[in-house]
């Protein structure tokens, strides 16, 4: 049972480009969350999203990042444009459901981190 | 103020020795108080969690949460050289998720 898997682990992109960032949950995990790290700042919350919904953004900025969970496929983080504040290390958690009692299985991710030149 | 203050050290300890971590808050409506490890290039792993005030056991480790202060501790007992990651306290009071930015700890050999 393969845990949450994040891909690239690594990604450059020049200020100006897209960056997409993927995320597959664990198996029989339908929520995922969506955290960035910048150094000196701790883990933020970004988003909250369950198939085919967002459930809670609050976390987002509010232009040029945008995020999806299909019915098929892995959760996709997307940032347009991107500015060198955007380089950081970004995690994704899954549970298999809402909770915010850490046994049922908030899992995360090893990350991709993204740096922008 | 940030929800959730921790001290980012790094701090550096001998093996054998007792380690003391901690974190403040400012958010009454916190219920549940976890401890994160992350090592370097991975995604954090859940050590201990505990709900409310009170202490929490688990082999070498020790989680207490005190409400009236708003401060929460993770003791680490004969500190050994795998322990050397960096400790993430995180809080929630049911949904989200917020965490303090992280103690980078050293035990050195």
């Amino acid at each position: 049972n393969a845990g949450v898997m994040q891909n690239p682990r690594h990604l450059v992109r020049r200020r100006g480009q897209e960056a997409r960032l993927r995320c597959s949950p664990m198996k029989g995990h339908s929520h995922v969350y969506w955290y960035r790290q910048l150094p000196e700042e701790g883990l933020k919350f970004m988003v909250y999203l369950q198939k085919e919904n967002i459930i809670d953004e609050s976390g987002m900025p509010k232009e040029r990042f945008s995020a999806e969970f299909p019915k098929e496929g892995p959760s996709i983080l997307r940032i347009q444009q991107v500015v060198r504040g955007d380089s950081a290390a970004y995690f994704c958690a899954s549970s298999p459901r809402t909770t915010g009692v850490p046994n049922y299985g908030y899992t995360f991710g090893s990350g991709t981190r993204l740096t922008v030149v | 103020q940030k929800e959730v203050e921790q001290d980012p050290g790094p701090l550096s300890v001998p093996e054998g020795a007792i380690v003391s971590l901690n974190c403040t808050y400012s958010n009454s409506a916190f219920q549940y108080f976890m401890w994160y490890r992350q090592y370097s290039r991975k995604g954090p792993e859940l050590l201990m969690y505990t709900y409310s005030s009170g202490n929490k056991e688990d082999g070498r480790f020790t989680a207490q949460v005190d409400k009236s202060s708003k401060y929460i501790s993770l003791f680490i007992r004969d500190s050994q050289p795998s322990d050397s990651a960096t400790y993430l306290c995180a809080m929630t009071p049911g949904n989200q998720f917020y965490f303090g930015t992280g103690t980078s700890l050293t035990v050195i050999p």
